[in-house]
């Protein structure tokens, strides 16, 4: 089945720890990026990759890194969490030159 | 940049037809899209529009007009499963390397009542 996975799907963490968001895509993709949704704000882009090793800041990096090493994952990664980033994190992949993006079905974290 | 408005909340009744609206200012332009998104779940996609004009799929239809920034979405035949969040997006035009930015409206949450 075509799709992306991100795990976990659920995490409580306290600030500062280090937390690594997984993504995985088996679409062979070479797009995928990195939103966080927020009530009244709306999906807003924090990463995206337009290939491996390929990638660029969004609207909103500050906090985060991501890295493609390999064509299918995308991790998102948070050095030094904070309570300003509990939010519901979604992961979206594409085909190049292809115009519907696929979402993963989102990670909700809570920072405390 | 883009900036995209659409309503916050509606409210409709099953079987009836609703229109959700979408307007956008943009610095350049090349699609727009509706993707639908159940409470806690993934958007998932619905419709993409590059030229003016109704695009139709099943009971969802979406049209958008460049020269006004304007597009709608039309559900028919609601059902008590069309109960969710509508989110319009707009793609913006090549830059170099290739990519295209998507910006999110904040979305529309539409309630189907009995």
């Amino acid at each position: 089945e075509a799709q992306v996975t991100q795990n976990p799907r659920y995490l409580i963490t306290v600030t500062g720890k280090k937390l690594t968001v997984t993504c995985s895509q088996n679409m062979n993709h070479e797009y995928m990026s990195w939103y966080r949704q927020d009530p009244g704000l709306g999906l807003r882009q924090i990463y995206y990759s337009m290939n491996v090793e390929v990638t660029d800041k969004g609207d909103v990096p500050e906090g985060y890194k991501v890295s493609r090493k390999e064509k299918r994952n995308f991790p998102l990664i948070l050095e030094s969490p904070s309570p300003n980033q509990t939010s519901l994190y979604f992961c979206a992949s594409k085909i190049a030159g292809g115009y519907e993006q696929y979402f993963g079905p989102g990670t909700r974290l809570t920072v405390t | 940049g883009q900036n995209i408005d659409q309503p916050t909340e509606m409210t409709a009744t099953e079987g009836a037809i609703v229109q959700i609206n979408c307007t956008y200012q943009t610095s350049g332009f090349n699609g727009l899209f509706w993707y639908q998104q159940h409470a806690g779940e993934a958007p998932t996609f619905l419709s993409y529009n590059v030229l003016d004009g109704l695009e139709e799929k099943g009971r969802f239809s979406s049209f958008l007009s460049r020269s006004k920034g304007y597009s709608y979405l039309l559900l028919k035949e609601l059902q008590m499963k069309d109960s969710a969040s509508y989110l319009c997006a707009v793609r913006d035009g090549p830059r170099p390397g290739g990519y295209q930015k998507v910006t999110f409206g904040t979305g529309t949450k539409l309630q189907v009542i009995p």
